[in-house]
């Protein structure tokens, strides 16, 4: 079956660092991947998303590249601060059907000043 | 902004109790999810609905059961609930353009 798998957490860095949280994926076919943010106490919201291989989904600062050769979806941010501090999931949806999400574990992030 | 409303934040129920958790959208979505969230293992799919009076199991449906009698309505029931079903429960919707929306979560203890 499809499967995410992301690094496990929490990842302690402090303010200014380069940030990475490794994502591979497992799909029969050509997913949609996604990386989605939880603060702490609120629900989930996307962060971003790519559709097609090597398409880079961008937003806050945060990147991804669809890399489809090394089946990977890694997440980077050059400058982290401390409001970035939450779980992130790496997750993927087969483009045909009901549009269910496949979830990886999720990373926490811990931001120091 | 999408907006999706759960009705609880945080719910304390007794063992054997029923217990509904209800989900409201506001953006008219046709696709509606239930999660359960749980430490180490993610967001795991319980059931989901396209379209009203629909509804599908996802990979842990056992002991749940849902009800989607309007558009931007869907309910999950835990018909008796047990110590294992206490977790944080996460409700999405979604419309074609593949993205879900969540609500707030609400935390269930069973006693």
């Amino acid at each position: 079956g499809n499967s995410v798998t992301q690094m496990e957490g929490p990842v302690t860095l402090s303010e200014e660092a380069f940030l990475t949280i490794n994502c591979t994926y497992t799909a029969t076919g050509y997913p949609s991947l996604f990386w989605y943010v939880q603060y702490p106490g609120e629900g989930l919201q996307l962060l971003l998303k790519a559709t097609k291989a090597d398409d880079k989904g961008s937003n806050k600062g945060f990147e991804a590249t669809y890399r489809k050769e090394t089946t990977s979806f890694h997440l980077e941010k050059g400058s982290v601060q401390v409001s970035d501090s939450a779980v992130y999931f790496c997750a993927l949806s087969m483009n045909t059907g009901f549009q269910k999400l496949v979830f990886g574990t999720g990373t926490r992030l811990l931001v120091s000043p | 902004d999408v907006k999706v409303t759960q009705s609880s934040r945080y719910l304390v129920k007794r063992t054997g109790e029923k217990v509904f958790l209800e989900c409201v959208q506001d953006m008219d979505h046709e696709n509606m999810f239930w999660y359960r969230q749980d430490p180490g293992l993610g967001l795991r799919l319980i059931y989901f609905s396209y379209d009203v009076k629909m509804k599908e199991k996802g990979d842990i449906p056992e002991g749940y059961s849902v009800s989607r009698e309007k558009k931007e309505r869907f309910s999950l029931i835990l018909e008796s609930a047990s110590t294992n079903q206490t977790s944080m429960y996460l409700c999405a919707s979604s419309s074609g353009e593949n993205i879900q929306y969540f609500g707030a979560g609400t935390r269930l203890s069973v006693l």
